[in-house]
């Protein structure tokens, strides 16, 4: 089992462009959340998805857009990127109504 | 919002016990839980406590919980440099949305 893996590993980014982080979630798991990790900081909710749903959101601007797909992986979207997007983006997937949520390893995301 | 606040560093040695503590804000917490992350790897789930629940031990993990002063620890027995890591608070409030603390950084000196 691969367990949840993120793509890409680092990406840099002008100000004001679109960025799509992906994941894929563990086998059998069908519940993704992602979580912005600025430096120096704990990782902050940005929101989670449910059968293709977003059930559950954090206080993040309508610029963080997200999308799951039948096979339960997903996408996280920012637009208009600014400076202090620049953090690590980590997604964490877990089975519906379980406590153990298993992170990946993260995007680390500059932002230039 | 609801609020996590932990200190930031803690040293001890080898054989030693840890203690990491936290508070939050949020008394509508049902679950309160400590994560793990080292460089290089995700965060790990290490343990879990039930807001019902005053103490929970799991091998070397003693958590406890004081829900009246909203209070919550970690005591790591016999300390090994393998524990080194980030340690993180975490509740989850009444809207169920996780709120981790900044993390403490444990160091372990030989």
């Amino acid at each position: 089992d691969a367990g949840v893996t993120q793509s890409p590993t680092h990406l840099i980014k002008t100000r004001g462009q679109q960025v799509t982080l992906r994941c894929s979630p563990k086998s059998g798991h069908d519940t993704v959340s992602w979580y912005q990790q600025a430096l120096g900081q704990g990782p902050q909710f940005i929101f989670q998805y449910y059968e293709e749903e977003e059930r559950q959101r954090g206080n993040f601007p309508d610029r963080f857009s997200g999308h799951q797909f039948p096979n339960y992986s997903s996408e996280l979207n920012v637009n208009a990127l600014l400076l202090g997007d620049s953090a690590l983006y980590l997604c964490a997937s877990s089975l519906r109504g379980q406590l153990e949520a298993f992170f990946g390893q993260g995007t680390r995301l500059t932002v230039v | 919002g609801e609020d996590v606040e932990q200190s930031l560093f803690l040293s001890v040695r080898e054989g030693d016990s840890s203690v990491i503590n936290c508070t939050y804000t949020d008394s509508s917490s049902t679950y309160l839980y400590w994560y793990k992350q080292e460089p290089g790897a995700g965060l790990q789930l290490l343990t879990y406590i039930f807001s019902n629940m005053d103490m929970k031990q799991d091998q070397r993990l003693t958590v406890l919980l004081n829900k009246k002063d909203k209070h919550l620890s970690l005591r790591i027995a016999d300390t090994q440099t393998g524990d080194s890591a980030i340690y993180f608070c975490v509740t989850s409030g009444g809207s169920y949305i996780p709120t981790f603390g900044r993390g403490t950084s444990l160091i372990v000196h030989p």
